[in-house]
């Protein structure tokens, strides 16, 4: 059961121009959302997180959209660079028991973004 | 600011074997979260440990374990090995179960 999915599994943009990433989830109990972006040979690097309680989050040329209803995340990148080509995983997470803590973060497949000078 | 580091970077083993693979978490951090990443895949949870006793298990068979230490380092353990657990297995850390983690470069296993 893939709680997560990014249907995408390539894009393809010109520098400078703007890379849209897609998300969809079908837990409703998911309550944080975050972006990582993984170069080869690397582990994933956080890039930016929204919470439930907000639609959207920005930070720099990366900007994060929640669509609740929908159940649906996307990542903005504005303007692409090319040192932006990497692999892009959406991840959720939930908080356990009622309290403040988290537990494992749920992952989707990837998107390989590739940004042409 | 130490980030997450883990040991070794590379392993080869033969099937039935024994690994044990390390991590180090970022300075500060007392949860570390060991993930399985095949390829074409996004991580796949393993387990979680806070203060050093086990806090939440994917699904995995328990010849996979863990450990971690009052330094809050970790180890992943796997028994007999299959072919099918060559991967990448990633390490992460947080702050106290926090909603954000981290990750090291994470240890690529072969198995033959």
């Amino acid at each position: 059961d893939q709680q997560v999915k990014q249907n995408s599994p390539s894009l393809s943009v010109q520098e400078g121009r703007i890379s849209i990433l897609n998300c969809d989830y079908t837990n409703s109990m998911f309550d944080y959302f975050l972006w990582y972006k993984k170069y080869p040979a690397e582990g994933p690097t956080f890039l930016i997180s929204i919470s439930s309680i907000k639609d959207k989050n920005e930070d720099g040329r990366f900007t994060v959209f929640l669509n609740k209803s929908a159940k649906h995340l996307s990542l903005h990148i504005v303007p692409s660079q090319p040192g932006d080509s990497a692999v892009y995983f959406c991840a959720a997470s939930r908080r356990m028991g009622g309290g403040t803590s988290y537990g494992k973060l749920t992952f989707g497949q990837g998107t390989i973004l590739t940004v042409h000078p | 600011e130490t980030g997450v580091t883990q040991s070794p970077t590379h392993l080869i083993k033969t099937r039935g074997q024994q690994v044990t693979l390390r991590c180090s978490s970022q300075s500060g951090h007392n949860t570390v979260s060991w993930y399985q990443q095949a390829l074409g895949q996004g991580p796949q949870f393993i387990f979680q440990y806070y203060r050093e006793e086990e806090n939440g298990r994917g699904n995995f068979p328990p010849r996979f374990s863990g450990l971690q230490f009052p330094n809050y380092s970790s180890e992943l353990n796997v028994n007999a090995l299959e072919l099918d657990d060559s991967a990448l297995y990633l390490c992460a850390s947080s702050v106290d179960r926090g909603k954000t983690q981290y990750f090291g470069p994470g240890t690529r296993l072969l198995v033959l």
